[in-house]
């Protein structure tokens, strides 16, 4: 059974950080894995998928890397603003199964 | 301008209540969902539809009942509120069904069962 962790649970960080989520899953076999952004009170926003065949995928200052074969997955934000702050989910698509959430992080960037 | 919207955004009923939460579309895509996110924030899919037809349903009781008019929408109809109902609810669609495209999601809808 597929299960999605992310770390940490929370995170602060003053303007202009760079930063680091991490996601890991326990079953390697994946198709692809999603990152999405939560913002409170509204949906969840779609930031980036990679195909289980691709080892990043950037847009912006985003950037986040897959390695299938550690079940571990990273978002990296460049210079991070206020507006980024959210919860960051990810999720993997194991093909048996629909899409397996993680918990999400909590992001605070202080201005 | 929404891609997909949902109604209510806050809902609060009384235990052993019938209620319903609306979901449309407008992304021309074939396959919506329906998510529970609950208190411990844990986001689960609970149904699946592709051109108004199920084809997931993740042992959800039956006291849930989605009902898809056209593939633009997918309602969702809950008998019997109880208080473990309560959570956030939210909407997707995507093209196709086979989860090997994007998602996208609605605002969410905030049911509360006292």
């Amino acid at each position: 059974k597929q299960e999605v962790t992310q770390i940490p649970a929370a995170l602060s960080v003053p303007e202009g950080e760079n930063l680091v989520l991490n996601c890991s899953f326990t079953d390697s076999a994946i198709y692809n894995l999603q990152w999405f952004r939560q913002d409170p009170g509204k949906g969840l926003t779609s930031l980036l998928l990679i195909q289980s065949s691709q080892r990043e995928q950037t847009s912006g200052r985003l950037n986040a890397s897959l390695d299938k074969s550690s079940g571990r997955s990273t978002l990296y934000i460049a210079a991070s603003q206020p507006g980024d702050s959210a919860t960051y989910l990810c999720a993997v698509f194991s093909g048996n199964t629909p899409l397996v959430f993680g918990k999400g992080t909590r992001l605070s960037v202080i201005a | 301008d929404t891609a997909v919207s949902q109604t209510p955004k806050y809902l609060v009923t009384q235990m052993g209540n019938d209620k319903s939460i609306k979901c449309e579309q407008n992304l021309g895509h074939d396959t919506m969902y329906w998510y529970k996110q609950d208190s411990k924030k844990f986001l689960k899919i609970m149904f699946s539809y592709n051109n108004k037809e199920l084809i997931i349903n993740e042992t959800v009781p039956n006291r849930f009942s989605p009902k898809s008019p056209d593939k633009a929408h997918l309602n969702l109809h809950i008998n019997s509120l109880e208080l473990g109902d309560s959570a956030v609810y939210f909407c997707a669609s995507s093209p196709r069904p086979e989860f090997t495209d994007t998602q996208y999601f609605g605002p969410g809808t905030r049911l509360t069962v006292l």
